[in-house]
């Protein structure tokens, strides 16, 4: 059974700061790894999407790379802004055949000016 | 483009009533999920339809039920509401029902129970 888990649950950290956000899953036969941003109580909006067959995928300042071996992804913010804060959560297709998406808890990010 | 909509924005029913949540995905989409979130969690996934057919199911009592229309938008009715049903109630839609497929969210409905 698939299980993703996020760490850490939440960061605080200055404006400017390079920040890396972790994500690791139980089950490495994954079609792909999605990063999604959530402002609170909103939607989730889609960041980045790292294929199977890929190591890395960017997107301004954010880079995300896939380590499918050691079932683990990370997300890289670079010269981090108060308007990053927001919860980041990873996700991966769930086996069976259908769009079932697998979350992790996610990461809550504070960046202070 | 519209992207994924879902109707209402906010709710708030007692325990006991029934309620129906509206989604139309964006155009062209013809797989629907949808995803439950208590604060502090990830989403938890419910249902996915797929050319008007359920193609898979979470672990949720027969309480909640779902449909997709012809125009392959989708209602998810949940009955006899307890209060652990409050959380925020996503969407997704995908172009097609595998699961290699991107899925886009919309903003959620909001339910609380009283």
């Amino acid at each position: 059974k698939q299980e993703v888990t996020q760490i850490p649950a939440a960061l605080s950290v200055p404006e400017g700061e390079n920040l890396v956000l972790n994500c690791s899953f139980t089950d490495s036969a994954i079609y792909n790894l999605q990063w999604f941003r959530q402002d609170p109580g909103k939607g989730l909006t889609s960041l980045l999407l790292i294929q199977s067959s890929q190591r890395e995928q960017t997107s301004g300042r954010l880079n995300a790379s896939l380590d499918k071996s050691s079932g683990r992804s990370t997300l890289y913010i670079a010269a981090s802004q108060p308007g990053d804060s927001a919860t980041y959560l990873c996700a991966v297709p769930a086996s069976g055949g259908y769009n079932k998406l697998i979350f992790g808890a996610g990461t809550r990010l504070a960046v202070h000016p | 483009d519209a992207g994924v909509t879902q109707s209402p924005t906010h709710l708030i029913k007692t325990r006991g009533q029934h309620v129906t949540l509206r989604c139309s995905p964006i155009s062209g989409h013809k797989s629907v999920s949808w995803y439950q979130q208590v604060l502090g969690q990830g989403p938890q996934f419910i249902f996915q339809y797929y050319e008007k057919e359920e193609r898979g199911r979470g672990n949720f009592p027969d309480r909640f039920s779902a449909r997709q229309f012809p125009n392959y938008s989708s209602e998810l009715n949940v009955n006899a509401l307890l209060l652990g049903d409050s959380a925020l109630y996503l969407c997704a839609s995908s172009l097609e029902g595998g699961s290699n497929q991107p899925q886009h969210f919309g903003d959620g409905t909001r339910l609380s129970i009283l």
